[in-house]
């Protein structure tokens, strides 16, 4: 069964770029869409956006001028950048798997601090 | 700007039957919007229990199930367990690709 697990710094200083990478094993990455969701400590989920994988992307419309997804077929994995972090962009990042209907499998999470 | 709202909190007895809603702050809910419904506990990551409405995820008990009530999607968890004191939350389509989540409710079995 499809596996995915989130990697990349868990500290990243204000102002610059957060960089998060998502393995997908057990399965092919060259079908459905690719999805990254946050969570601040304490608060709700947020959806950031996907890539299909076919290269194609849709961001939330809050978080679109920072955000860029991209895919990597060939080492299977996704990758999420986020540009011009503050504090509130804190949060545990979740890469998850989207069939067309909803979210599933999820990944373990990982959690992001800005701070300098 | 689109608000998915669900209930900040809940509580149910051991044993009893609970409903938790998923609306939105204008316009109805229907199968259109594929709502799907995840429960989270502390430190854990979501796990999923129903999608495409009422379509429960592989693993998850038949006492979770997933509808349309009224204006608005709904989980309802029936034998209340004490293991199901979690976070529960759902999801809604937009369309044009575009995913929204509510603001979560807490639910207490005590």
């Amino acid at each position: 069964q499809v596996q995915l697990q989130e990697s990349g710094p868990g500290l990243v200083k204000p102002s610059e770029t957060l960089s998060l990478t998502c393995t997908v094993s057990g399965g092919s990455i060259s079908t459905f869409y690719w999805n990254w969701i946050r969570q601040p400590p304490g608060k709700g989920l947020e959806w950031i956006g996907y890539i299909y994988y076919s290269g194609s992307t849709n961001y939330n419309p809050s978080l679109k001028s920072r955000v860029t997804i991209s895919v990597d077929t060939s080492k299977n994995q996704f990758s999420l950048k986020l540009s011009s972090v503050t504090a509130a962009d804190t949060a545990v990042y979740y890469c998850a798997k989207d069939r067309g209907w909803g979210f599933d499998p999820w990944g373990q999470g990982t959690l992001v601090t800005v701070s300098s | 700007q689109t608000v998915v709202t669900q209930e900040p909190s809940f509580s149910v007895s051991p044993g009893g039957t609970v409903t938790l809603t998923c609306g939105l702050n204008s316009g109805s809910v229907s199968t259109s919007y594929y709502p799907s419904w995840y429960q989270q506990t502390p430190g854990q990551a979501p796990r999923t229990l129903i999608y495409s409405t009422n379509t429960r995820s592989s693993g998850v008990p038949d006492r979770f199930s997933g509808s349309i009530l009224g204006n608005k999607a709904a989980l309802t968890i029936t034998g209340a367990q004490a293991d199901d004191e979690s976070d529960y939350y759902c999801v809604l389509y937009m369309g044009s690709g575009i995913w929204v989540f509510g603001g979560g409710t807490k639910l207490t079995v005590v």
